[in-house]
């Protein structure tokens, strides 16, 4: 049973575009959402991350929002660049097992 | 970030033979150690969670007997595939459970390897 759906699976946006991610989650256990970027090749490196305690972080060009209530969690990356191109998860925790959402492949056309 | 390392970053292989990966936290001790397979463009599949001094607990569907963990020390956990045959060729990634900070425990990835059995 899937415990993190993502959406979208594929995603294209133009450069200075929004970029945005969906997750939803069942088990209100859970109470820590990292975000990871993943590249080809190479291992996830963790993004940004959020408790359920605040309903928004943000850390330069990239925000998560975060609904409690709905148990749904987002990610926002503002001025989406090239760079950005990649694959992103978003993962839940509780008591450190974390799961991970199916991915979104990302790509940022110039 | 913490930062873990994996070597080696890609192998190749003859069906048949052995092939052990290595997984280390170079700045911090891991008491917990996460294997993960990744097949091309899927999510990470959960293999097994190492936890040193003690016995891997493997996810379902995995066999423990062909996929042997090792968590022998704080910083380093090993992966063992055993008679590796092609259908094991795949993306493997370790990552390790950081200690707490800001109130809240992560995991940080290696950078995986990749593996081709032929």
């Amino acid at each position: 049973q899937q415990q993190v759906k993502q959406s979208p699976q594929s995603l294209i946006v133009q450069k200075g575009g929004i970029s945005i991610i969906n997750c939803a989650y069942e088990n209100t256990a859970f109470d820590y959402f990292p975000w990871y970027q993943q590249f080809p090749g190479k291992g996830p490196a963790l993004l940004i991350a959020i408790r359920p305690d605040v309903s928004e972080k943000k850390e330069g060009r990239f925000t998560i929002s975060f609904n409690k209530s709905a148990k749904q969690f987002s990610l926002h990356i503002m001025d989406s660049q090239p760079g950005d191109s990649a694959t992103y998860f978003c993962a839940a925790s509780m008591m450190g097992d974390m799961r991970f959402g199916a991915g979104t492949r990302l790509t940022v056309k110039p | 970030g913490a930062v873990v390392s994996q070597h080696p970053s890609r192998v190749i292989c003859k069906s048949g033979t052995s092939v052990k990966i290595e997984c280390r936290s170079l700045d911090f001790q891991a008491t917990t150690m996460f294997w993960y397979r990744q097949f091309p463009k899927q999510s990470l599949m959960l293999m097994a969670t190492s936890n040193e001094g003690s016995k891997a607990t493997y996810e379902q569907g995995v066999e423990k007997d062909k996929f042997l963990i090792n968590h022998a020390s704080l910083t380093l956990s090993t992966l063992t595939v055993t008679s590796a045959h092609p259908e094991d060729s795949s993306f493997y990634i370790c990552s390790a459970r950081a200690p707490p900070a800001g109130g809240q425990e992560t995991q940080y990835f290696g950078p995986g390897t990749r593996l081709l059995v032929l």
